[in-house]
């Protein structure tokens, strides 16, 4: 079964670094997100893209995160500076743009923790 | 915001049903019930989703009231690898828009 890959699974960075989170769709889907997830919380959305084209990235904080999906297959998310307040779980997540269930395949994440 | 409230926390038995309760007084007539679920440092997991008519597939079953307001998950034979956090999530029939989750219900089942 295809599956959703991420990398790391786990990052350790000091504050004020920059860290950066890869993800791999399932083939064919076209409809990427990434989630932070908070301890003891459920998954908030960052941003999404459509192919290639963000689609909404109004909770990303753009001062310091970015995004992108250059050949509207894997993507990259990335934090510069990081604060402590980032350590949390990212998850990418995939679907297919059309079919009634527009179910969305989670990877495993990336815990970030920022020392 | 999410738009569905949730027990907090439940416990099951293994072996027997466990039925997950879902409150979401505000739904619109153009809006689905989802269901995921996520395991311990695992990512969401789809487990089910429904418009207005009952639903089961192999993991579950949807049962949604009449007038939509409220719904509830039910896993037939608990197992101890149904211990979970389950998220009961509302979404425009549109489809292809992002999930809006809760807390959740954290679900222990127990041998």
């Amino acid at each position: 079964e295809a599956e959703v890959a991420q990398s790391p699974r786990y990052k350790i960075t000091e504050k004020s670094q920059a860290v950066a989170f890869w993800c791999d769709p399932i083939s064919g889907h076209a409809t990427l997100y990434w989630y932070r997830q908070i301890l003891g919380q459920g998954p908030e959305l960052l941003v999404q893209f459509q192919d290639e084209s963000v689609v909404d990235d109004s909770q990303l904080p753009k001062d310091r995160f970015s995004a992108e999906r250059l050949k509207g297959v894997d993507s990259t998310l990335k934090i510069q500076p990081a604060e402590l307040g980032d350590s949390a779980m990212y998850l990418c997540a995939s679907s297919h743009t059309t079919g009634a269930a527009y179910e969305q395949y989670f990877g495993p994440g990336t815990r970030l923790t920022v020392t | 915001d999410a738009k569905t409230t949730q027990p907090t926390s439940m416990d099951c038995a293994e072996g027997r049903a466990a039925n997950l309760p879902c409150n979401h007084s505000t739904i619109s007539g153009n809006e689905y019930v989802y269901w995921y679920r996520q395991i311990h440092s695992q990512g969401p997991q789809y487990i089910i989703h429904g418009l207005k008519n009952n639903e089961t597939n192999e993991m579950a079953s949807l049962i949604i009231t009449e007038d939509r307001k409220s719904s509830t998950l039910i896993l037939p034979h608990a197992t101890l690898r149904d211990t979970a956090v389950y998220y009961c999530i509302v979404r425009d029939y549109s489809g292809n828009t992002p999930l809006v989750f809760g807390k959740g219900t954290r679900l222990s089942v127990i041998a």
